[in-house]
């Protein structure tokens, strides 16, 4: 796939368990952040987003927690299932009016049956 | 209502070559912003295109270009194609507003032999 080079962290998880996947972000005037599922051969998946107003959002089955205070943003996925399995990507927008994401490396996120 | 669709899905260029890839946003979204995606660098911003304009550029040789039409379908252009551009070219769709979310293509595959 097009992270393999990348050498990204991976996430083993047992189906069913609660997945935490983490990401430092560095520039402090980023207001707007975006959680992305890509699959393999697949385009990045909208997940959730969050906005620097708030310290939490929920969906269906994830959770975004953002801390400004050390730049930190986690995706937190409950009863992880097989079809969970992809390489997540937090993006953040750093400039205002435009759509220019910056996004980390990336985590895989491997569940086991 | 249709997603973001980005064709052609596969390109092989020889090198020195030059490629034209489309991309038709989301209906009624007027912004398009294109990435490449390699193993070595991940996600990167190539540009951004609003309402025909250029809003925001990133760090790509100027062999890396694109246009937005009155439909706000984009293409990208990439000329003197050498073989570190083989990759996964995203467009990203989204309404243009403040903060909103950006929803991506499947991706052109691109091979530069």
């Amino acid at each position: 796939g097009e992270n393999v080079g990348l050498h990204l962290p991976t996430l083993s998880v047992q189906e069913g368990d609660n997945s935490i996947i983490n990401c430092a972000y560095s520039n402090s005037a980023s207001d707007y952040f975006i959680w992305y599922k890509q699959e393999s051969g697949k385009g990045p998946q909208f997940i959730i987003d969050i906005r620097s107003n708030m310290d939490k959002r929920q969906g269906q089955r994830v959770t975004v927690l953002l801390n400004k205070t050390v730049k930190h943003l986690s995706l937190q996925i409950a009863a992880t299932q097989p079809g969970d399995s992809a390489v997540y990507f937090c993006a953040e927008n750093s400039l205002l009016g435009s759509d220019k994401f910056y996004f980390g490396s990336g985590t895989k996120l491997n569940v086991k049956p | 209502k249709a997603g973001v669709t980005q064709t052609p899905r596969y390109l092989i260029k020889t090198r020195g070559q030059q490629v034209t890839l489309s991309c038709s946003p989301i209906s009624g979204h007027r912004s398009v912003s294109w990435y490449q995606q390699t193993p070595g660098q991940g996600l990167q911003f190539l540009f951004e295109y609003f309402s025909e304009t250029q809003r925001n550029k990133g760090n790509f040789p100027g062999r890396f270009s694109g246009r937005q039409f009155s439909n706000s379908r984009s293409e990208m252009n990439v000329s003197t194609l050498e073989l570190g551009d083989s990759a996964l070219y995203l467009c990203a769709s989204s309404s243009g507003a403040l903060n909103t979310e950006a929803f991506f293509g499947q991706g052109t595959r691109l091979t530069v032999v």
